[in-house]
């Protein structure tokens, strides 16, 4: 699986949207892009994968760049309940289901 | 709809001991993991069901460890004669479809061996 790279921490205000960034500069052609969080002491959520077009769901909206060396997590209304270490993963899935997590960001949301 | 639920939430169990740990996939997940993680750590993927079958058993550390799944649902993870080592949080999560890499996880039970 490709590597990623991600700030360390980021801090976000109640309200605004929190854009995470994950670098895959090595990414293959049949690889996704996953993202997790991890709130302190609860475990793993899925958030959202995608390819190589832009997705959203009820969480999250995922930007993936033209190149896919890049996206972007979007939290479009961060809340003080979205605190969390967030993680992003490049994978094909398929037999790599033995997800494995980095450093990831930790995000803080500030009232 | 349910979520991945797990029991007990909290075990302490003294050295020796055997334990047994359950876990309640989503209705309709076909595939079910179980990790641990330790305090400050990663995951360590543990076993991989698809059905009642596990094809992937490598991530158990030891003997001592088994787990079984019956009616392509329930699991449960059983440590026998428990050590410090053993320690953490076992999680366990489901996926839809298949083996993937978009995976439900549950709340987690934390293990404390005295």
């Amino acid at each position: 699986d490709a590597k990623t790279t991600q700030p360390t921490s980021m801090d976000c205000a109640e309200g605004r949207a929190a854009n995470l960034p994950c670098n895959h500069s090595t990414i293959s052609g049949n690889e996704y892009v996953y993202w997790y969080r991890q709130i302190h002491s609860q475990g793993p959520q899925y958030i959202i994968h995608g390819l190589k077009n832009n997705e959203t769901n009820e969480m999250a909206s995922l930007i993936i760049t033209e190149d896919r060396k890049s996206s972007t997590l979007i939290l479009p209304h961060a809340t003080l309940r979205d605190t969390a270490v967030y993680y992003c993963i490049v994978s094909s899935g398929g037999s790599n289901y033995k997800l494995t997590f980095g450093k990831g960001t930790l995000l803080t949301v500030n009232p | 709809g349910a979520g991945v639920s797990q029991s007990p939430s909290n075990k302490v169990t003294e050295k020796g001991k055997d334990v047994e740990l359950r876990c309640d996939p989503i209705s309709g997940h076909t595939a079910l993991y179980w990790y641990r993680q330790s305090l400050g750590q990663g995951l360590e993927f543990l076993i991989y069901f698809q059905g009642n079958s596990a094809p992937d058993k490598s991530g158990l550390p030891s003997d001592r460890f088994s787990a079984e799944r019956t009616g392509g649902s329930v699991s449960t993870l059983t440590i026998q004669r428990t050590q410090q080592e053993d320690s953490a949080v076992y999680l366990c999560a489901s996926t839809p479809r298949g083996n993937s890499y978009e995976q439900y996880f549950g709340p987690g039970t934390r293990l404390t061996v005295t």
